[in-house]
């Protein structure tokens, strides 16, 4: 299995971005998806999107389209996530995930990068 | 894209089963044979217990299964054990739009 690390917690105040990175262990970019999912305190699940390993590289969730932004440096198998607009209902843990292309599940999570937003 | 429909909770004493219903539309689990399950223990990441509605993922225990039926799914954990007192999660592929997952269920083994 993929082992995924994230980066530390965030502290950002309302208004600004933030960007979370994700570093695969053994990731070599053709055989496995990213996803990203969050999960404010106390509630459930939320799926953010995906950056795919191979054709159109990613598909963002409706209610984050235009906010949302999905990117991927090769040369380290990082992938990033960047959230702008911030504000406090965006409080959440952010978790990275892979999908072996096509498979339509998430088998490895990341340990989870919480993101506070408070002025 | 809403969010899948679970109970919000579900409890059974040990040895007994707990079966929690994931309702979603003809645009995602009706559609599409890409039902996952996720167990979530407070303060870890959530873990992968079933995947295409009933397959399980080499390690986890056959108590664990999954079924559909139109467009709800269905966990079943039998023989509950004191260990699988945790959060769970359905997931579905929902085509163009992604992927949507469910309001979450508690079990609590009594």
């Amino acid at each position: 299995q993929v082992q995924l690390v994230q980066s530390g917690a965030e502290v950002k105040k309302p208004g600004a971005s933030v960007k979370v990175s994700c570093k695969a262990s053994e990731y070599t970019f053709t055989g496995y998806h990213i996803h990203w999912v969050r999960q404010a305190p106390g509630h459930g699940l939320e799926w953010l999107g995906i950056f795919k390993s191979t054709g159109v590289r990613t598909v963002y969730a409706q209610n984050f389209q235009g906010r949302v932004t999905m990117t991927r440096d090769t040369s380290t198998s990082t992938v990033y996530m960047e959230l702008s607009s911030l504000g406090s209902e965006d409080t959440a843990v952010y978790y990275c995930a892979t999908e072996m292309a096509s498979a339509y599940y998430f088998d490895s999570w990341g340990q989870g990068t919480l993101v506070t937003v408070s002025s | 894209q809403s969010a899948l429909t679970q109970p919000p909770s579900a409890s059974g004493s040990p040895g007994q089963s707990v079966t929690i219903s994931c309702t979603g539309t003809s645009s995602d689990v009706g559609a599409y044979n890409y039902v996952s399950w996720y167990q979530q223990h407070p303060g870890k990441a959530p873990k992968l217990i079933i995947y295409e509605v009933s397959k399980r993922p080499s390690g986890v225990p056959d108590r664990f299964s999954g079924s559909k039926s139109g467009n709800t799914a269905s966990l079943t954990v039998s023989g509950l054990q004191a260990e699988d007192e945790a959060d769970y999660y359905c997931n579905s592929y929902a085509g163009n739009t992604g992927f949507v997952f469910g309001t979450g269920t508690k079990v609590t083994v009594l």
